[in-house]
């Protein structure tokens, strides 16, 4: 079973205001990402982090900014969340290495709605 | 280029009958990784089936199973004797063997299962 979380699963708010979406895992994966997902739609990676201090952004440009200090948590923060933002927030990890057998493993997501 | 094709954005089965979700892939790497994952509407990623490219077997995993077909670069799942509970998105994805060899996700097929 996965170990990574992240929290809220869901939040409203109004346009303007910055959020943090959280997420943490207990695997010790170096690599985490942050996924965007309209409903029933594709995935668009907007960030990514190989380990402690490394973060990249993603194909999809997004206005959002993360960080990583410590090897198991991965925040993403809006500094002024807008409508536009409203989507689907998923974080995923894996270990580092050249494996092709390593799953991804997901957290379950944070829906965001922007008023 | 676009690493991962699903061209089927919408499948609808019959229960109990079989159905197959197609993916081709685009790799010039010898060793890679293939995955399916399913997300049903309460959004998190589900991992389903890995199939390694040197594996001679087809992968199997309870209903499903992967049709690999390394020459045609394609990796289609196979649900067997669907259930209503397999109404989802499925993604198919690829991890290569280079470096970061982070993992590519497809689009998605949206399958519903009908009663």
């Amino acid at each position: 079973e996965a170990d990574i979380y992240q929290t809220p699963r869901y939040l409203v708010i109004g346009t303007g205001k910055k959020i943090t979406l959280e997420c943490s895992q207990t695997m010790g994966h170096d690599k985490m990402y942050w996924y965007q997902q309209d409903p029933g739609m594709e995935l668009h990676l907007i960030h990514y982090s190989y380990g402690v201090n490394s973060t990249e952004k993603g194909d999809l440009s997004s206005e959002s900014t993360v960080s990583r200090i410590r090897t198991e948590h991965f925040p993403l923060t809006l500094e002024s969340a807008r409508p536009s933002h409203t989507s689907q927030y998923l974080c995923a990890s894996s270990p580092l290495g050249t494996s092709v057998h390593n799953e991804q493993f997901f957290g379950p997501g944070t829906r965001l709605t922007v008023l | 280029a676009q690493k991962i094709t699903q061209t089927q954005p919408g499948m609808f089965v019959q229960e109990k009958e079989a159905v197959t979700l197609d993916c081709t892939y685009d790799t010039s790497d010898q060793s890679y990784g293939l995955f399916w994952y399913k997300q049903p509407s309460s959004g998190e990623m589900i991992f389903l089936i890995y199939q390694g490219s040197y594996d001679e077997q087809n992968a199997t995993e309870g209903r499903y199973s992967l049709n690999f077909q390394k020459a045609r670069k394609s990796a289609n799942l196979v649900i067997s004797a669907s259930q209503l509970g397999d109404s989802a998105m499925y993604f198919c994805a690829m991890r290569e063997g280079s470096p970061n060899n982070d993992m590519r996700f497809g689009a998605g097929t949206r399958l519903t299962v009908k009663p």
